[in-house]
């Protein structure tokens, strides 16, 4: 079954509203990484969280890794209309990646 | 560098049927893996591979076979196509150093059975 749960499904923003997916598993995670997928492209590699309680930033975009290494979340400030598409978590709880199922993101100019 | 290759793009199979999808990757990674994609479920790993002559199965291995003869090469077999096996099927390779970028994918494969 699925190891890396991913909420929500579905997301529609208003642009310039922020955003937020988490990502949660019942293992302990190694690390935790995230991907984007634009409509009809294949996913990207966005960032790695290795640390307990790690925050990383890009531009708008926040990540966060839970203290006990369990869920993560990314947020986007103030979304803009490229920041369309499916935002993906990936965690390693053992020696391969589990993909969450991703939440999509529309944003409404 | 071309990255993940991946062909053919497009494919129709009708039931029973079998076919290989290509993967190749130029950046001398030691992992590959195969992951499937289908509206809801995210991405399920299929098969993957921690170097030339090792590979094992992931999360939806049934119906698939994958070998490993080249750290470049890691195609994937159907055996006997069936509708279920209509979806995006996505190769994807890193780097087994941990302080590494993640996965570089492949653009995917659209596979239809009829």
């Amino acid at each position: 079954g699925q190891q890396v749960m991913q909420i929500p499904q579905y997301q529609h923003v208003q642009e310039g509203e922020d955003f937020t997916t988490y990502c949660n598993s019942s293992t302990t995670l190694s690390n935790i990484q995230w991907y984007k997928q634009r409509p009809g492209g294949h996913p990207v590699f966005l960032i790695q969280l290795v640390k307990s309680g790690e925050v990383k930033k890009q531009k708008r975009l926040t990540f966060q890794f839970g203290e006990a290494k369990k869920n993560s979340s990314l947020h986007i400030t103030a979304t803009q209309t490229t920041d369309v598409g499916t935002y993906f978590c990936a965690g390693l709880p053992g020696n391969q990646f589990y993909f969450g199922t991703g939440t999509s993101l529309t944003v409404i100019p | 560098n071309a990255g993940v290759t991946q062909t053919p793009k497009f494919q129709v199979l009708k039931t029973g049927q079998s076919m290989t999808l290509q993967c190749a990757q130029d950046m001398n990674h030691e992992y590959m893996s195969w992951y499937r994609q289908d509206p809801g479920m995210g991405l399920r790993l299929i098969h993957y591979s921690v170097g030339a002559g090792i590979t094992d199965q992931g999360e939806v291995p049934n119906g698939y076979n994958v070998s490993r003869s080249t750290t470049e090469d890691f195609p994937l077999r159907l055996l006997s196509a069936a509708p279920s096996q209509t979806s995006v099927y996505f190769c994807a390779s890193r780097s087994s150093w941990t302080g590494s970028y993640g996965y570089t994918f492949g653009s995917g494969t659209r596979l239809t059975v009829v």
